[in-house]
């Protein structure tokens, strides 16, 4: 594809409720990472993906959040019995291969939990 | 707390001017990558400077690495409008877990 796609652009969901964001990569790259972005702060790193598998898990803030990756292509991040305090832009990005450092960033998801 | 700090926070200059922002960072990286974020176009890559090295060039942007001081500048020459966007650092240990840091604002005044 022309580049990384995110869906929805815009989530607002009630607090408790589950949310599911989408992120498609650049066709051929085989790494994805998932990152949250508060307001006016930097980049918390999620979860990151090499092929269908995610190695390391730790930097999910709690055993809400869950994500997977099917086909090497699609993911999903998945937020289960939302907080507020889990607003944030969801940002996704793939690169070529794990260790090519260069990464393409979707436009992200702005999620509101009310 | 972040890998990566910026500083400063924000920054406003003139058209024309150049801007050098800093980052640093706690524990030994691989590499160190600069990124640009502004509503209109996300995040985008900048540069990417390796341990190894001590300046990269790309444009009008220059980057410094000082590993033994744990960190590096961005400065921009010539700066334009069009560069008014925060600016991020990214460390990579090594584990694929990127660390961002908090950014710096850069606002180019015409």
């Amino acid at each position: 594809g022309a580049g990384v796609s995110q869906s929805p652009s815009n989530k607002v969901t009630e607090k408790g409720k589950d949310v599911e964001l989408r992120c498609d990569p650049i066709s051929g790259h085989t790494a994805l990472y998932w990152y949250r972005q508060s307001l006016g702060q930097g980049l918390e790193f999620l979860i990151y993906f090499q092929g269908n598998s995610a190695p390391d898990k730790s930097g999910l803030p709690s055993d809400r959040f869950s994500a997977e990756r099917t086909g090497g292509s699609v993911s999903t991040l998945t937020i289960q019995r939302t907080q507020q305090e889990d607003s944030a832009v969801y940002l996704c990005a793939s690169s070529f291969r794990l260790d090519y450092n260069e990464q393409f960033f979707g436009p992200g998801t702005r999620l509101t939990v009310l | 707390s972040q890998q990566g700090e910026e500083d400063p926070q924000a920054l406003s200059i003139q058209e024309g001017e150049n801007a050098t922002m800093n980052c640093s960072y706690k524990t030994s990286i691989n590499n160190l990558q600069w990124y640009r974020q502004n509503s209109g176009r996300g995040l985008v890559h900048l540069i990417l400077i390796r341990s190894n090295e001590r300046e990269k060039h790309s444009g009008r942007l220059r980057v410094t690495l000082d590993t033994s001081k744990k960190s590096s500048s961005l400065l921009i020459t010539a700066s334009r409008a069009a560069d008014t966007a925060s600016y991020f650092c990214a460390t990579d240990t090594g584990t694929y877990k990127y660390i961002f840091g908090t950014g710096t604002r850069l606002k180019v005044l015409a």
